[in-house]
């Protein structure tokens, strides 16, 4: 079954630096998503890409992160300057079309990148 | 503002028992409500899907149901088996946007 992968599986890195997190969304998808969750807390929506260009994006996705499709199957988040409470879990998901509306699709998430920030 | 409230917060059943997650949500307007499972370090794999006009979905041992006039619903496990034990999580969707709203999930452990 086609899944959803992420690299790294964990990223340690020093406060102020930048990191790029890595996704290969699944082929035949068109919709990209990223979500972070901090550890012990509920899953928070970060950012929806179609298109080639964001949909949408949470209060959290400041200008401190963004998002790019550098080509036909890596779909990548930067984190400029992390902070320490930027360190969590961060999920790549995609789906096949827009879940919004009556959609019923399914949403596949990947095994998630672990951010620790020290 | 828009909410998902999950209760239990944490329950422990012995294997083979039956057990019942509550989901309250606030999301309006609605467009559907999906149920994940989260096993612990991995990410979210959808369990069930529902649109407001369905009432129940299923999902082998998993059973969802779906009352959008309360705004609840509740993710039955049958015949509970020790890798049904993980967070299970709701979450609302609205029409216009994809702004899934997530619970805080509930977290299951099975003993055998």
């Amino acid at each position: 079954e086609p899944e959803v992968t992420q690299t790294p599986s964990h990223q340690v890195t020093q406060m102020g630096q930048e990191v790029i997190l890595r996704c290969v969304p699944i082929s035949n998808h068109l919709y990209f998503y990223w979500y972070r969750q901090i550890l012990g807390q509920k899953v928070e929506f970060l950012v929806s890409f179609y298109n080639n260009e964001i949909s949408e994006k949470s209060e959290i996705f400041d200008d401190q992160f963004s998002v790019e499709r550098p080509d036909g199957s890596n779909f990548t988040l930067k984190i400029r300057s992390t902070k320490l409470e930027d360190s969590a879990m961060y999920f790549c998901a995609s789906s096949e079309a827009r879940l919004a509306g009556l959609s019923t699709d399914t949403q596949y998430f990947g095994p998630g990148t672990r951010l620790t920030v020290l | 503002k828009n909410q998902v409230e999950q209760s239990p917060q944490s329950l422990i059943i012995l294997e083979g028992k039956n057990c019942t997650l509550q989901c309250n949500y606030t999301v309006s307007p609605f467009s559907n409500l999906r149920w994940y499972k989260q096993d612990t370090g991995r990410g979210p794999v959808s369990l069930t899907i529902m649109t407001f006009s369905e009432n129940t979905k299923s999902n082998g041992r998993y059973t969802a149901t779906l009352d959008a006039d309360t705004k609840q619903s509740s993710l039955h496990i049958t015949a509970s088996q020790l890798s049904d034990s993980a967070s299970y999580i709701c979450v609302v969707t609205r029409p216009s946007d994809y702004k899934l709203s997530f619970g805080a999930g509930t977290t299951v452990t099975v003993r055998a």
